[in-house]
C-alpha cells in the first residue's frame, strides 16, 4: 500500500524568509506523480506544484520549488520569499499512473507566516 | 469555467440523525471523488466514481454511509445514522481523467453533537 508521511505538524517563518516542508512516501510503483496542495481556512484545496516521477528535473513554480529524491522517496517543498498569504495547511499527495487510482494525502503541515 | 459546487457549506446535526451532502462536478469530468477530512488530518478517500459506476469504495463505512452518482453528473453522500466521529469536512473533487487534473470543491463542514 502507498503511504505519504509529513513529519512536521507545524512550521513558522517570517515574511521574506525561505522555508522547506518535508514529505516522504512509500510505494513499489515506478511511475507516479507527486503534488503539493495548499489549503487555506476557506478549505479550498489549491494545487501548488506537481512532479512527475520519470522527470529528474525538479519542478518549479514561481516562489515554489521541490527537491525530488526518487531513490530516497523524498519530496520536499521550498517556499522562497514567504508571504503572509502563504499561511495555510500544506499537503503532500501521491498518485500512481494506473487507471482508477486516487490521490493519497499526508497529514499536512500547518505553515504560519508572520510579519 | 465553473468550479466544483458543494452544498451545504456547514451542517450541525445530533448523533443518530441523518444528513446528506450534494456535489456538482465540473461539466464533462467523468471521475468524481468524496474525501473525508478530520480536523488536523489529510483527506481520506471515501468513494470514487467513474461516470455513474463505483471504482473504489473500500474505505466507505457502508453500514452508515452511502453515495450515488445519478446519470454520471451530480452526486450525493449520505450518513445515516451519524456518529460523533463523523464530524469532519467532506470534500468533493472531480477530474477529467481518473487521477489527473483534480479540482476540489470548498467542502461541507459537518459537526455532530
Amino acid at each position: 500500500a502507498q503511504t505519504v508521511t509529513q513529519s512536521q505538524p507545524e512550521m513558522s517563518v517570517q515574511e521574506a524568509e525561505t522555508v522547506t516542508l518535508s514529505c516522504t512516501y512509500d510505494t513499489s510503483e515506478n511511475n507516479y506523480y507527486l503534488f503539493w496542495y495548499k489549503q487555506p481556512p476557506s478549505r479550498q484545496m489549491i494545487l501548488v506544484i506537481r512532479q512527475e516521477a520519470y522527470k529528474q528535473q525538479n519542478a518549479t513554480e514561481n516562489r515554489f520549488s521541490v527537491n525530488f529524491q526518487k531513490a530516497a522517496k523524498s519530496f520536499s517543498l521550498k517556499i522562497s520569499d514567504s508571504q503572509l498569504g502563504d499561511t495555510a495547511m500544506y499537503f503532500c499527495a501521491f498518485i500512481t499512473n494506473q487507471a482508477g487510482t486516487a490521490l493519497i494525502f499526508g497529514k499536512g503541515t500547518t505553515l504560519s507566516v508572520s510579519s | 469555467e465553473a468550479g466544483v459546487a458543494q452544498s451545504p457549506r456547514y451542517k450541525i446535526i445530533e448523533k443518530r440523525q441523518s444528513v446528506a451532502f450534494w456535489c456538482n462536478p465540473i461539466s464533462g469530468h467523468a471521475t468524481l471523488y468524496w474525501y473525508q477530512q478530520i480536523l488536523g488530518q489529510g483527506p481520506k478517500l471515501l468513494i470514487q466514481f467513474q461516470n455513474n459506476g463505483v471504482v473504489d469504495d473500500s474505505q466507505l463505512p457502508k453500514d452508515r454511509f452511502s453515495a450515488e452518482r445519478l446519470k454520471g453528473v451530480d452526486s450525493t453522500l449520505k450518513i445515516q445514522p451519524a456518529k460523533l466521529e463523523d464530524s469532519a469536512v467532506y470534500l468533493c473533487a472531480s477530474s477529467l481523467v481518473s487521477g489527473f487534473g483534480y479540482t476540489f470543491g470548498s467542502g461541507t463542514r459537518l459537526t455532530v453533537v
